[in-house]
């Protein structure tokens, strides 16, 4: 089983909708979260980290799962400039054991 | 404009090749992350320097060697490479090496490999 697994898509969205996807962590033991956006052929950027509450910022929601060992993005009124790969990222401890999932396409269509 | 610059945005080599990748961040951390990104794959973290110290290895082929020179510098020098080993490489910073704390990549160098 990979570490950290996602959908990797592409998930074709009309503008306006809204779109969410989830990523799956196989340590129980993980202690932080993000969500980074990579553009087509550019570097991945920092979207939002994930707490234990919850986290929103205007269109974009984050939500931690630990019971089931989820972390999930809510995209509202989605924008064709939020066209990207979103990649999910676990951090695993002290050292910043970082593990990256594959990423997932999203595509906004007019 | 990114605080994390690569050269050379594309490389292509032989396999006989010796060819060098450099970084230069400007935001003032101190730590820094070579990783590699295939395509449909996760990034790949190869190496880690915190405070100009080689703190991460993670099993990467000798083929590649790293140098840190100080600690907004960060080369990655190739030879003899495979084919395999064409990928985008990817150069990071962030503040510190330890929890929390956002990454900020350079646009990365492409690699192909002949």
């Amino acid at each position: 089983r990979k570490e950290v697994e996602q959908d990797p898509g592409p998930f074709n969205v009309p503008e306006g909708a809204t779109v969410a996807f989830n990523c799956t962590y196989s340590n129980s033991a993980s202690q932080s979260f993000f969500w980074y956006r990579q553009d087509c052929r550019k570097e991945p950027k920092l979207l939002m980290s994930v707490y234990s509450s919850g986290n929103e910022d205007g269109r974009f929601t984050a939500q931690l799962n630990r019971a089931s060992q989820y972390i999930s993005l809510l995209i509202r009124d989605s924008k064709l400039s939020d066209s990207a790969t979103y990649l999910c990222v676990v951090n695993l401890g002290s050292n910043y054991q970082l593990i990256w999932g594959a990423g997932t396409k999203l595509i906004i269509k007019p | 404009e990114t605080g994390v610059t690569q050269t050379p945005r594309h490389l292509v080599m032989g396999m006989t090749n010796k060819k060098s990748l450099k970084c230069e961040q400007h935001l003032g951390h101190n730590a820094m992350y070579w990783y590699k990104q295939s395509a449909k794959k996760p990034l790949e973290l190869m190496f880690v320097y915190s405070l100009e110290e080689r703190v991460e290895n993670n099993s990467v082929p000798s083929r590649f060697s790293p140098e840190c020179p100080n600690s907004s510098h960060l080369f990655l020098h190739l030879h003899t490479l495979q084919p395999e080993d064409s990928a985008l490489y990817l150069c990071a910073s962030s503040r510190y090496r330890g929890v929390g704390g956002e990454l900020f990549f350079g646009e990365g160098s492409r690699l192909t490999v002949l």
